[in-house]
């Protein structure tokens, strides 16, 4: 069964540290993974895409690492903001077949100024 | 335009009523998307519309009738809820469906209901 974990389930830091969040997948045959940031009731914003070649990406402050071979990745967010505040969730997709992606519970960051 | 919009932002209803929910895009997207969130939850997919035909359903109750009359408006139907039905319910766009998932969705900001 295809499955997304994510951890922490919640974080609290302080504005202007950094961070990373985890996410841990089993999607078979894998093609890509996402990350979304979803501010308190609102809809999901895509972060970063990875591939299976792909290592390492960023946008800004936000880079995503993934380990195609441990099934890895992570999110790392440098010097916090308040805006920042948000829930982070890792979405996989797998190849072939029909096209359901694999949501994480996410992480549930809290900035503190 | 990179926007999708839903309509209405919040809404109360009780078990026998029958409401719509809208969800709009002017991105030229020919996939769109039904989720349901609850609290501290992810998404989960409820119906994807492809070139305006329904292409998947994840076994929604029936009381959930959605319906794509054109290519940038998507309906969801609602009849005879249950108060465990109260959720976020998110629209989503992407430029086509594609079965390997490359294809980013823009989510729009979400319908609370709430089912009294």
């Amino acid at each position: 069964k295809n499955q997304v974990e994510q951890s922490p389930q919640s974080l609290i830091i302080l504005e202007g540290k950094n961070c990373t969040l985890q996410c841990n997948y089993t999607v078979s045959p894998f093609s890509n993974l996402r990350w979304y940031k979803q501010d308190t009731g609102r809809g999901p914003v895509s972060l970063t895409i990875m591939t299976f070649s792909e290592n390492t990406k960023s946008n800004g402050r936000y880079t995503a690492t993934l380990d195609a071979d441990t099934k890895q990745s992570s999110l790392h967010i440098t010097a916090s903001q308040l805006s920042d505040s948000a829930s982070y969730i890792c979405v996989v997709s797998a190849s072939g077949g029909s096209y359901i992606p694999t949501f994480g519970r996410g992480t549930s960051l809290i900035v503190h100024p | 335009d990179t926007e999708v919009t839903q309509t209405p932002k919040h809404l109360v209803m009780g078990m026998t009523n029958k409401k719509s929910l809208k969800c709009e895009q002017h991105m030229g997207h020919r996939a769109m998307y039904w989720y349901k969130q609850k609290a501290k939850k992810p998404p989960e997919l409820m119906f994807v519309y492809s070139y305006e035909k329904l292409s998947i359903n994840e076994s929604v109750p029936s009381r959930f009738s959605p319906e794509c009359p054109n290519s940038s408006l998507l309906n969801l139907h609602l009849h005879a809820l249950q108060p465990e039905d109260s959720a976020l319910y998110l629209c989503a766009s992407s430029q086509v469906y594609s079965t390997s998932g490359s294809y980013e969705q823009f989510f729009g900001p979400g319908t609370r209901l709430t089912v009294l």
